[in-house]
C-alpha cells in the first residue's frame, strides 16, 4: 500500500445528490492533490493543497468542491454532478509542496470510482 | 502547446519476453520526466524519474532511456511477468516557480502467460 487511502471505493449517484470523498494520507507530506482520470483519457490534476492552502485550481467547475482541513485529510464535495463527471477520482500526496509539484514523487490513493445517473 | 504521447496504445506480449513502450513530450521548460504503473483499481505509482541531464535510469527490470534532445523517452520492460500487466502512464514535468505537469494517455500493457 503506498499510505494514502480513499473512501468510498466506489459510488454511485444522482444528478440532484450531494456527497464527498474523503482522503487520508499516512505519510507526514504537505501537499495533497485531486486528479480526474476519465476512460482512454490523461489524468487531469483538478486542485492542489499544500500545507492546507489551495495553490491550484485547474479551471475546475464549481460543482466540485474541494476542503483540507489539515495536511493530513483531503476532501472533494460534491453537488449536481453530469454524467460526463463520471470518472475514476484519484487523491495524492507529496512531500514538499515547497519544493512544488515539479519535482515531489506522488503517491496515489486506490481511487474512487465514481458514477453519475 | 505542451502534449505527452505515448505508444503503442495497447501492447500484448508473452511472459518471459522483453518489450519497449515510447514517450514523446512537448513541454517548455523542461524539468523531469517519470514513468508511472498503474495496476486495474489502483492509484499509479513511480517506476522512475529522470531530469535533463540523466539518459538511463533502471528500477529492477525497468529500464527508463530520456533523448532531452529529440524530447523522446523510452520504458524498457526485460523478461516481462504477469504482474507486469498494467497501464504505463508517462508524465513530463515542467514550468517555473510552482511547475505544472502532464500525464500521457498511458500504454495498457497485457503480459500473457
Amino acid at each position: 500500500e503506498t499510505g494514502v487511502t480513499q473512501t468510498p471505493r466506489h459510488l454511485v449517484m444522482g444528478m440532484t445528490n450531494k456527497k464527498s470523498l474523503k482522503c487520508e494520507q499516512h505519510l507526514g507530506h504537505n501537499a495533497m492533490y485531486w486528479y480526474k482520470q476519465s476512460a482512454k483519457k490523461p489524468l487531469e490534476l483538478m486542485f492542489v493543497y499544500n500545507f492546507k492552502e489551495q495553490t491550484e485550481n485547474n479551471s475546475v467547475p464549481s460543482r466540485f468542491s474541494p476542503e483540507c482541513p489539515n495536511s493530513s485529510h483531503l476532501f472533494l464535495h460534491l453537488h449536481t454532478l453530469q454524467p460526463e463527471d463520471s470518472a475514476l477520482y484519484l487523491c495524492a500526496s507529496s512531500q514538499d509542496g515547497l519544493a512544488g509539484i515539479r519535482t515531489d514523487t506522488q503517491y496515489f490513493g486506490p481511487g474512487t470510482r465514481l458514477t453519475v445517473l | 502547446k505542451n502534449q505527452v504521447e505515448q505508444s503503442p496504445q495497447s501492447l500484448i506480449i508473452l511472459e518471459g519476453k522483453n518489450c519497449t513502450l515510447q514517450c514523446n513530450y512537448t513541454v517548455s521548460p523542461f524539468s523531469n520526466l517519470r514513468w508511472y504503473k498503474q495496476d486495474t483499481g489502483r492509484g499509479p505509482v513511480s517506476l522512475t524519474i529522470m531530469t535533463f541531464s540523466e539518459n538511463t535510469k533502471s528500477n529492477g527490470r525497468y529500464t527508463a532511456t530520456l533523448d532531452a534532445d529529440t524530447k523522446q523517452s523510452s520504458l524498457h520492460i526485460t523478461a516481462s511477468q504477469l504482474s507486469d500487466s498494467a497501464s504505463y502512464i508517462c508524465v513530463a514535468y515542467y514550468g517555473g516557480s510552482q511547475g505544472n505537469l502532464i500525464f500521457g494517455k498511458g500504454t495498457k500493457l497485457s503480459v500473457k502467460p
